[in-house]
Parts: structure tokens; sequence; C-alpha cells
């Protein structure tokens, strides 16, 4: 079955960078893209970008371009989203979604990462 | 981008009712792709309808999704007690893709 493993709770001081992991199995891992999803809390979900991991284009929210850099390994079946000069508004679940191929349809989720930024 | 508005923000409803959720868009959603999802927490989102009104792998037909252009409907019939949960809209045809703000369900 699908299922995206991400890395653990992660707490950061403000400007640091931090380097969230998107462990994928169950289903062919080049032939789908993977979304990164962040929600602060008490707000609605933020989309932050995706990449193809077959061949490694990207595509990132305007809000967080220049900030945001995913890249995936493919040998590793893993995607990660490095997110940079952090700051408190960046206190949030992070939470990897696989793309089913519909439009851009997120169809399965990883159990998501909670990232605090804080000094 | 477009604006996606959830209504009501809370509904309280016992096991065995049903549940009427809303989405609003601020302008037409492309090809009718958009989706709803459940959250309980602690836990990842949980894909119900694409589409607007495909029910996704396994989801029982209690949940049902209807609508085009920029309002859109979430229907549960009969609530379960596993059915109390954060329900979000997802519009997936227009970039920056964008989401709801969220209806809980919440036991009366």
């Amino acid at each position: 079955q699908v299922q995206l493993v991400q890395s653990g709770t992660e707490v950061k001081k403000p400007g640091a960078s931090v380097i969230v992991s998107c462990k994928a199995s169950g289903y062919s891992f080049s032939r789908h893209a993977l979304h990164w999803v962040r929600q602060a809390p008490g707000q609605r979900p933020e989309w932050m970008g995706w990449i193809i991991p077959g061949n490694g284009n990207t595509k990132y929210s305007q809000k967080f371009q220049g900030r945001v850099t995913i890249v995936s390994d493919t040998s590793a079946t893993t995607a990660y989203m490095d997110l940079s000069s952090l700051r408190s508004e960046d206190t949030a679940v992070y939470y990897c979604a696989r793309d089913n191929g519909l439009q851009w349809l997120m169809d399965y989720w990883g159990q998501g990462t909670l990232v605090t930024v804080s000094s | 981008e477009i604006v996606l508005t959830q209504s009501p923000g809370t509904l309280s409803l016992s096991p065995g009712e049903g549940a009427t959720l809303s989405c609003r868009a601020s302008q037409s959603v492309s090809g009718s792709y958009l989706a709803w999802y459940q959250q309980k927490p602690g836990h990842a989102p949980r894909l119900l309808i694409y589409g607007a009104s495909s029910r996704a792998t396994g989801i029982p037909d209690r949940f049902s999704g209807s609508g085009s252009g920029t309002d859109f409907t979430l229907t549960i019939n009969r609530l379960e007690p596993e059915d109390f949960a954060v329900y979000s809209c997802l519009q997936y045809g227009t970039l920056p893709l964008t989401f709801g703000g969220g209806t809980k369900v919440e036991i009366k």
C-alpha cells in the first residue's frame, strides 16, 4: 500500500533552515509528483510546491519562491523540502502528499512533521 | 489566487443525523477540480471526494459531493461516530492550489 513516512519534529531558531524528508513506498516513486503542504496553528493549509521525481522538475508557490527548495532521491524513494530563513510564522505542521496524476490532486499524505521556530 | 470559503465553521450534530457542508470559491474552479478531505487530530488528511463528486477508493457511499463553478457541497448521510472530524476542500485546477478554512463536525 502507498505509504509516505516523514522525518520527526524539528525545533529551529529564527534565521535557520530546516529540511524535512518524506520516504515513499508502495508505488512507482518516479511516476508521481510529490507535493508539500503546510498548516500553521489555526490556519488553513498552504500549498508550497511540488517535485516530479522522475525528472526533477519543480514548481513552487510564489509565496515561498526563493526560500523553499524541493529535491528528490529516486534511489532512496525520498523527497526533501528545505525551507530557509525561518521565522516564527513558519511554525507549522509540514506534510508531503502524493499526486495521483489527475490534474494536481493529492491522494495519499504523510503523517506530518511539526516544525517549531522559536528563539 | 482562488479563495475557498467553507461554511459553517462548526456543525454540532448527533450520530445518525445528516450533514451538509459548503465550499464557495472566489472564482470558478477549473474543470470542477474540487476535492474534499477529512482530518482527525494527529492524523494525515484522508481524501474523500475528487472532481467535485467522485468518491475516492474505499470511501463509504454515505459521503457524496456535488456542485460546479463556484459552489460545492459535501453531504454526509447518517453520521457515524468515526465521521466527527474536520473537513476541508481543495481546489486543484489552478495554481496556486488552495484550501478552504475547514468545517468541524462535532458531536452535539
